[in-house]
């Protein structure tokens, strides 16, 4: 139940495409839903999160959508750059508890 | 802009030797974390500090790990003795307070081969 299932688990997109990643989750207390970017040979960073009381979210061209009732979250990158090409992940957390990651997706741009 | 340092950044060790970790957290933040990552997968919660306290060690394998942050400041993540399956990239990464939307900053991390 604190799972985080992600998918896909690679992701090829040309340059200035949308680039989608989905995941899902099981617990419902968990209200704290943020995605993470990481580069190779650095720590994940945080990108964009979102609350359970708003549907969507937006940060210059990252996006989350939040589907509260089919426990999903999305992460939309509009306009995908090369610069863009890294592992992401979803995490949810509930309160005061860890953070639960997803098992990261590879983004590639191409040119 | 503040980040979190974790040393060395590499380390290749034998089978049943001793490792050890060094991080130092952003200033100020009272929360740190140690995480360890395998490949391909996101990173999974060792053990979280609250200043010098331990709030949360469930993950950690206490036969062979052990954490320390006796100042809450700078913590040290040790191994003893290392095996096989420990090799990892292993993440320090410090918030403000314990708080889930408080923003985790995370360093480098240490890459662990155990040969």
């Amino acid at each position: 139940q604190q799972q985080v299932k992600q998918s896909p688990q690679s992701l090829i997109v040309q340059k200035g495409g949308i680039s989608i990643i989905n995941c899902a989750y099981e617990n419902t207390a968990f209200d704290y839903f943020p995605w993470y970017q990481q580069f190779p040979g650095k720590g994940p960073a945080l990108l964009i999160a979102i609350r359970p009381d708003v549907s969507e979210k937006k940060e210059g061209r990252f996006t989350i959508s939040f589907n509260k009732s089919a426990k999903q979250f999305s992460l939309h990158i509009m306009d995908s750059q090369p610069g863009d090409s890294a592992t992401y992940f979803c995490a949810a957390s509930t309160g005061f508890q860890k953070l639960v990651f997803g098992t990261g997706t590879r983004l590639l741009v191409s040119p | 802009e503040a980040e979190v340092a974790q040393s060395p950044r590499y380390k290749i060790t034998e089978k049943s030797q001793a490792v050890a970790f060094w991080c130092d957290p952003i200033s100020g933040h009272a929360t740190l974390y140690w995480y360890r990552q395998i490949l391909g997968q996101g990173p999974e919660l060792l053990v979280q500090f609250q200043d010098e306290s331990v709030v949360d060690d469930s993950q950690l394998p206490k036969d062979r790990f052990s954490a320390e942050r006796l100042k809450g400041v700078d913590s040290t993540l040790k191994i003893q003795p290392a095996e096989l399956g420990d090799s990892a990239m292993y993440l320090c990464a410090s918030s403000y307070s314990a708080g889930n939307t408080d923003t985790q900053y995370f360093g480098p991390g240490t890459r662990l081969t155990v040969l």
